[in-house]
């Protein structure tokens, strides 16, 4: 059964830092991995998608890595505004004659000014 | 190309009532996913839908709950005699099956008095 965890489960960090966020993963043979962003009592925001044969994806001050071998995916966000402060999900999905894809339980931020 | 459409945003509901809440997928998309967020917790799936097909629904409790996503019109999500433990968030995703990417809409908040 495929289990994804984020780790740390809430972060804070001053303006200007860069950070880690943290996703693990149980089964390797994913189909993709994304990265979401939501915002309080909002949907959820896709911001990198990675293909399983694809290694990061970038976009903007947002980096995306992939190493399924080791069932981890890191998002790196540099120089972190207070604009940046939601809580980031990670999933992976899986294609077994349908897609299926399963969350983690997310990093809640929050960037101070 | 409109996202995907969730309606009503809120619905509150006493004990016993029924809840529907709909969904429209991006124009194209063919497959719906529904998925429930309690407070403060994170995204868990729930059922798997295709046009007229319910491919997954491992996620639905057994009772009260259904699902369907009919030839002509939305997705609909139906809770028969809601229960308090049924507040939450429902989210409603539309798949792109090229890159396996999920589209979110902006979710349907139920609350059970």
């Amino acid at each position: 059964k495929q289990e994804v965890t984020q780790i740390p489960a809430a972060l804070s960090v001053p303006e200007g830092e860069n950070l880690v966020l943290n996703c693990s993963f149980t089964d390797s043979a994913i189909y993709n991995l994304q990265w979401f962003r939501q915002d309080p009592g909002k949907g959820l925001t896709s911001l990198l998608l990675i293909q399983s044969s694809q290694r990061e994806q970038t976009s903007g001050r947002l980096n995306a890595s992939l190493d399924k071998s080791s069932g981890r995916s890191t998002l790196y966000i540099a120089a972190s505004q207070p604009g940046d402060s939601a809580t980031y999900l990670c999933a992976v999905t899986l294609n077994t004659g349908g897609f299926k894809t399963i969350f983690g339980a997310g990093t809640r931020l929050f960037v101070k000014a | 190309n409109a996202g995907v459409m969730q309606n009503p945003r809120h619905l509150v509901r006493r004990r016993g009532q029924e809840a529907r809440l709909r969904c429209s997928p991006m124009k194209g998309h063919s497959h719906v996913y529904w998925y429930r967020q309690l407070p403060e917790e994170g995204l868990k799936f729930m059922v798997y839908l295709q046009k007229e097909n319910i491919i997954d629904e491992s996620g639905m409790p057994k009772e009260r709950f259904s699902a369907e996503f009919p030839k002509e019109g939305p997705s609909i999500l139906r809770i028969q005699q809601v229960v308090r433990g049924d507040s939450a968030a429902y989210f409603c995703a539309s798949l792109d099956r090229v890159a396996g990417e999920l589209f979110f809409g902006e979710g349907s908040r139920l609350t059970v008095l």
